[in-house]
């Protein structure tokens, strides 16, 4: 069965400090995205990576990087976390196009103190 | 600017009627048509999609809608059922290219 698995459903950090968030999948899937979802914004696009130390920006990649140092993992850095990063942050992962259903994990919500 | 626009953030029908739920895109490159249902503490799943080479797509009580001219998409469940109650987003990528957007969502609640 299909798997995106996020290391930590719920973290509480304080302002300024270094936050990793961790995504790894089963699929064997080329394309890992991360989005952030917020009230009436829906989810909005970080960044995204379609191979191994490949990255793209995503519509809103400010305060954050990435790192996909092996196929299945896909890290989020904030390198110093703000109170206007607390949202719930969804990894995703698809095969490659043409039509790549994205599927999701279940999400890391962090609040920023 | 979101290129993926969901204009109705909550929608409420009765159980057994139909629910329909739009979406709009200003992106002309976009040429693939996605659905993602998502429950709370859970994340989004793939509902139904649809491509541009087609106007409606179909499976079971889910068909999808699009009309390409008017950059307009629908979701139509029907009959819709308590357990549909969800968070629906509209999504959509270029053909051939993964760099999905979505839009803000919409709250279905299916009264009993």
């Amino acid at each position: 069965d299909v798997k995106v698995t996020q290391s930590s459903r719920y973290l509480v950090k304080r302002t300024g400090e270094k936050v990793f968030l961790e995504c790894v999948q089963d699929m064997d899937h080329e394309n890992m995205f991360w989005y952030r979802q917020d009230p009436g914004l829906g989810l909005r696009l970080i960044y995204f990576s379609y191979d191994v130390k490949m990255k793209e920006k995503g519509d809103i990649p400010e305060g954050y990087s990435v790192s996909r140092e092996k196929k299945e993992r896909f890290s989020l850095i904030l390198e110093s976390a703000s109170t206007n990063q607390t949202s719930m942050y969804l990894c995703a992962s698809s095969l490659t196009a043409p039509t790549g259903e994205l599927f999701f994990g279940e999400g890391s919500r962090l609040t920023v103190l | 600017d979101q290129q993926v626009k969901q204009n109705s953030p909550s929608l409420s029908v009765q159980e057994g009627r139909i629910s329909i739920l739009n979406c709009d895109y200003t992106n002309s490159m976009f040429d693939y048509f996605l659905w993602y249902k998502k429950y709370p503490a859970e994340g989004p799943t793939f509902l139904i999609s649809i491509s541009s080479i087609k106007d409606k797509n179909e499976d079971g009580r889910f068909t999808v809608f699009l009309n390409k001219s008017a950059k307009h998409l629908s979701l139509h469940i029907v009959p819709s059922q308590p357990g549909d109650s969800a968070v629906y987003f509209c999504a959509a990528s270029p053909y051939n290219n993964n760099d999905m957007r979505f839009g803000a969502g919409t709250r279905l609640t299916v009264k009993p």
